[in-house]
């Protein structure tokens, strides 16, 4: 079965510090796909990116970055500089491409808190 | 563009009462829809999806089910709620094979 591990679950920085939110996650297929979202204060989850399995290079969206190591099954999220807008709780999920499931599994989330 | 509503947004009930969700999306044909749960403090739980009208498959055994009266009409109902139904619900939709999920805003039950 698959699982997302979201083993931080609260973090909290000081403006404009670097933080990695970490995620471990857990899969026999070979073809899958791993988000990542944002969930601020309001409750709406909000979608940042998605990898497929086949795909290692890292992605870098201007102050966002996420490293994909397959060797490690690892997906880490980090925010350059971050912001106190970056305040929120960030959830990893992963999707097994072929299920008629086709559901997302979700980590437990990491609370970031940026302090002004 | 595509849009998912869902509502109400806010919601206190007593124990042993009946409970009605409804999520509607717009700008899409055929998505796969999806409840997810989140409790306090806590990751999100799928409780049902569906890939077509009347087709619901559920992931866990409790006193809530679901229903899909249209193509793009998702309801969550109970006959009779519990204390531990309390939570934050989310609607979501998705097209195709890769599992992207797009979300409601989110219904918050208080059971009391």
């Amino acid at each position: 079965a698959q699982k997302v591990t979201q083993a931080q679950t609260e973090i909290s920085v000081v403006e404009k510090e670097d933080v990695t939110l970490d995620c471990v996650y857990e899969t026999r297929d070979t073809t899958y796909y791993l988000f990542w979202y944002k969930q601020p204060p309001s409750g709406e989850l909000v979608f940042l990116i998605r990898r497929n399995s086949f795909d290692e290079q890292n992605e870098i969206s201007g102050r966002y970055s996420w490293n994909f190591q397959k060797s490690t099954s690892s997906f880490n999220f980090t925010i350059t500089a971050s912001q106190v807008v970056d305040s929120a709780v960030y959830f990893c999920a992963l999707s097994e491409a072929w299920t008629g499931r086709r559901a997302l599994t979700f980590g437990s989330g990491t609370r970031l808190q940026v302090q002004p | 563009s595509q849009t998912i509503h869902q509502w109400p947004a806010t919601l206190v009930q007593p124990v042993g009462s009946p409970l009605s969700l409804e999520c509607t999306v717009e700008g899409t044909s055929n998505p796969n829809l999806y409840w997810y749960r989140q409790a306090a403090g806590r990751g999100l739980q799928l409780l049902f999806y569906s890939v077509g009208i009347g087709q619901i498959s559920s992931e866990v055994p409790q006193n809530l089910s679901a229903s899909r009266p249209q193509d793009r009409q998702f309801i969550l109902s109970s006959k009779k709620l519990l204390l531990s139904d309390s939570g934050f619900y989310l609607c979501a939709w998705s097209i195709g094979n890769t599992g992207e999920l797009f979300f409601g805003e989110g219904s918050r039950l208080t059971v009391l």
